[in-house]
């Protein structure tokens, strides 16, 4: 178990609908994350959430919008998604980025797109 | 452009030590961490470094030599539970985390 907890696990969704993956840490971790892993690659980072506010966005398409409610959530809105898009999705948190703090990862999100 | 590289897998038996590398040129550097991810889990966190030289926790040891732009993971007296990938990431900038192409280690008995 992961102090860091994403909902769902798994997720199938068609290119018309809209849904949203969540992400929960009580570490009091003031950073959050949002990377796309696919199979036998490594994590990519998508967002960067710092003191609740965005501060990376990698060039992410619109079709991911990121948001972050208080400082102990993190969600990710999907809508459109492209078949491409099917991935593991993974939140991270951290005390709040900055030089040795490790990330910590949750189990992720698998997404397909049908 | 950031290029991080890692030989894609390794093999290695029960109880031996093994070493992966990772080489890295990247237009920052703020530090470079290890994790281990085993296949459909969350990656862990293994080590940091930021100072040339080497840091040793039990039986994992990670080395940096920044001149080299070079690190690398050494695992001793290996366990089947060691079989996993183990990615090596560097930062980049301030929470900007760039991870290198993995490496996938398989013990056997």
């Amino acid at each position: 178990d992961t102090e860091v907890t994403q909902t769902p696990k798994h997720l199938v969704m068609g290119m018309t609908n809209k849904k949203s993956l969540k992400c929960e840490q009580h570490m009091g971790h003031r950073a959050m994350y949002w990377y796309k892993q696919k199979a036998k690659k490594p994590p990519e980072l998508m967002f960067v959430y710092s003191y609740e506010k965005l501060s990376i966005n990698e060039s992410v398409p619109s079709r991911f919008s990121p948001e972050c409610p208080n400082s102990s959530l993190l969600n990710l809105h999907l809508h459109a998604l492209q078949p491409e898009d099917s991935a593991l999705y993974l939140c991270a948190s951290s005390q709040d980025g900055v030089g040795n703090q490790p990330q910590h990862f949750g189990d992720g999100t698998r997404l397909s797109i049908l | 452009g950031q290029n991080i590289d890692q030989p894609t897998e390794m093999t290695a038996t029960e109880g031996a030590i093994v070493q992966i590398n990772c080489t890295y040129q990247t237009s920052g550097f703020n530090g470079l961490f290890w994790y281990q991810q085993h296949a459909g889990e969350a990656p862990t966190f293994l080590s940091y470094n930021v100072l040339d030289g080497l840091e040793e926790k039990g039986r994992f040891s990670s080395f940096l030599s920044r001149s080299k732009g070079y690190s690398y993971l050494l695992l001793k007296e290996l366990q089947m539970k060691d079989s996993a990938s183990y990615l090596c990431a560097v930062q980049t900038g301030f929470q900007k985390l760039v991870f290198g192409t993995g490496t996938r280690l398989l013990v056997s008995p």
